[in-house]
């Protein structure tokens, strides 16, 4: 069975900190893929990344970056220097091949001026 | 169109009426699906087309709900005899189709439509 959870149900900080967003995903498949989506509070899912699971390369993004850790079952966000404009829901999501797409709880990071 | 586009944006009702939602999806993503958000929760499977078919129908919560798609675009989720624990907000995203994953499965989201059933 395919699980996504996300242990912080909310997280507040201060602009300029760097705040971690925790993912981890159960799956008995080889091949999956893994996501993120951030729900601003307009409330369209906006899609942040893909990753593979036979890549396990980090990547970084301007001030975002993830880490992929097949031996945890983990798929971290963090956002370097938050800012107030990335207060927002953040979904992590896990598709196996041929499968539906299964949404982590979500997290609700708000940063505070 | 650019992206994915639903409509009405928000929906009020009274209990007991139908309602309809529409979702319009990227122009040429063959795949397309429903979801509901209730306040504050995550996101919740409804119903997932492949063209004009729908394989996985697993999410629907009653048989109140249905859905169709039409011509391999358009799709159209309706509620008959509304309740409030209905009230919600409902998202339609799509995707370029089933590759199993990856680039083509990325799904793209729509605004949404807030439903309030009173």
């Amino acid at each position: 069975a395919q699980k996504v959870t996300q242990a912080q149900t909310e997280i507040s900080v201060v602009e300029k900190e760097d705040v971690t967003l925790d993912c981890v995903y159960e799956t008995r498949d080889t091949t999956y893929y893994l996501f993120w989506y951030k729900q601003p509070p307009s409330g369209e899912l906006v899609f942040l990344i893909r990753r593979n699971s036979f890549d396990e390369q980090n990547e970084i993004s301007g001030r975002y970056s993830w880490n992929f850790q097949k031996s945890t079952s983990s798929f971290n966000f963090t956002i370097t220097a938050s800012q107030v404009v990335d207060s927002a829901v953040y979904f992590c999501a896990l598709k196996n091949y041929g499968q539906n797409f299964v949404f982590g709880p979500g997290t609700r990071l708000s940063v505070l001026p | 169109g650019a992206g994915v586009s639903q409509s009405p944006s928000n929906k009020v009702t009274e209990k007991g009426k139908d309602v309809e939602l529409r979702c319009d999806p990227i122009s040429g993503h063959t795949a397309l699906y429903w979801y509901r958000q209730s306040l504050g929760q995550g996101l919740e499977f409804l119903i997932y087309f492949q063209g004009n078919s729908a394989p996985d129908k697993s999410g629907l919560p009653s048989d109140r709900f249905s859905a169709e798609r039409t011509g391999g675009s358009v799709s159209t989720l309706t509620i008959q005899r509304t309740q409030q624990e209905d009230s919600a907000v409902y998202l339609c995203a799509s995707s370029w189709g089933p590759s199993g994953g990856g680039i083509t499965d990325t799904q793209y989201f729509g605004p949404g439509t807030r439903l309030t059933v009173l």
